[in-house]
């Protein structure tokens, strides 16, 4: 089956330390991948996403992600994070439903805390 | 502005009643979804609607209900035969409904509780 795995639940860096939030993905050809940011009690914001050609990817809010498909990987990463992180992040990729639509799978989530 | 509305924000409902929760887009997308969200399990979908007078089924479907009479709007229905509805609920929509114009943009949820 399909899946989206983020191994981390919880991550806890320092203001200004750089941030790597891992996603594997298991399908039989490579997906459309997406990293969304979701703050307490708001919806989903998009950071990212991956569709195809350049590996790195940048985002908005300094963000980037890698592809890397040996590894079935979509990391996201920040060189310095800002307190204004702090926020849970999903990783997502596409699965195919109904007559070709698409459809997202979602990770689990990884909540990021800033230690000040 | 562009974008998605959710109403209610709060959303409190007594047990065995049905409640109606409100999606909008005036982006003009074609696909809209609405996803169940609770802690730690991540986001599931509930029902997605490729075009108007169409929707599908998602993963977790039983207990709930929608319609799709305009491109705008998707509302959801949280029936009595929902078991455990209290969560998080957010709706979503995209361009198309497959190919490089796929990208789910996010409303704001609703946080429905059953009383």
């Amino acid at each position: 089956a399909q899946s989206v795995t983020q191994p981390d639940i919880h991550i806890t860096v320092s203001e200004g330390a750089s941030l790597e939030l891992r996603c594997n993905y298991s399908y039989g050809a490579t997906p459309y991948l997406f990293w969304y940011v979701q703050s307490p009690g708001q919806g989903l914001q998009l950071l990212l996403k991956y569709f195809s050609g350049d590996t790195l990817v940048q985002g908005i809010k300094g963000f980037e992600a890698e592809f890397k498909r040996s590894q079935s990987s979509f990391n996201l990463r920040k060189p310095s994070v800002h307190w204004s992180d702090a926020a849970e992040y999903f990783c997502a990729a596409t699965s195919y439903g109904f007559q070709g639509a698409q459809k997202l799978v979602f990770g689990q989530g990884t909540r990021l805390t800033i230690n000040p | 502005d562009g974008g998605i509305t959710q109403s209610p924000k709060y959303l409190f409902r007594k047990e065995g009643q049905n409640v109606t929760l409100s999606c909008e887009q005036n982006l003009n997308h074609d696909a809209m979804y609405w996803y169940r969200q609770d802690p730690g399990q991540g986001l599931r979908l509930i029902y997605y609607s490729q075009i108007v007078n169409d929707f599908q089924k998602g993963d977790i479907a039983e207990g709930y209900s929608v319609s799709r009479e305009k491109k705008e709007s998707f509302p959801l229905t949280v029936t009595s035969a929902q078991k455990n509805p209290t969560a998080f609920y957010l709706c979503a929509s995209s361009l198309r409904p497959s190919g490089s114009s796929y990208t789910q943009y996010f409303g704001p949820g609703t946080r429905l509780t059953v009383l």
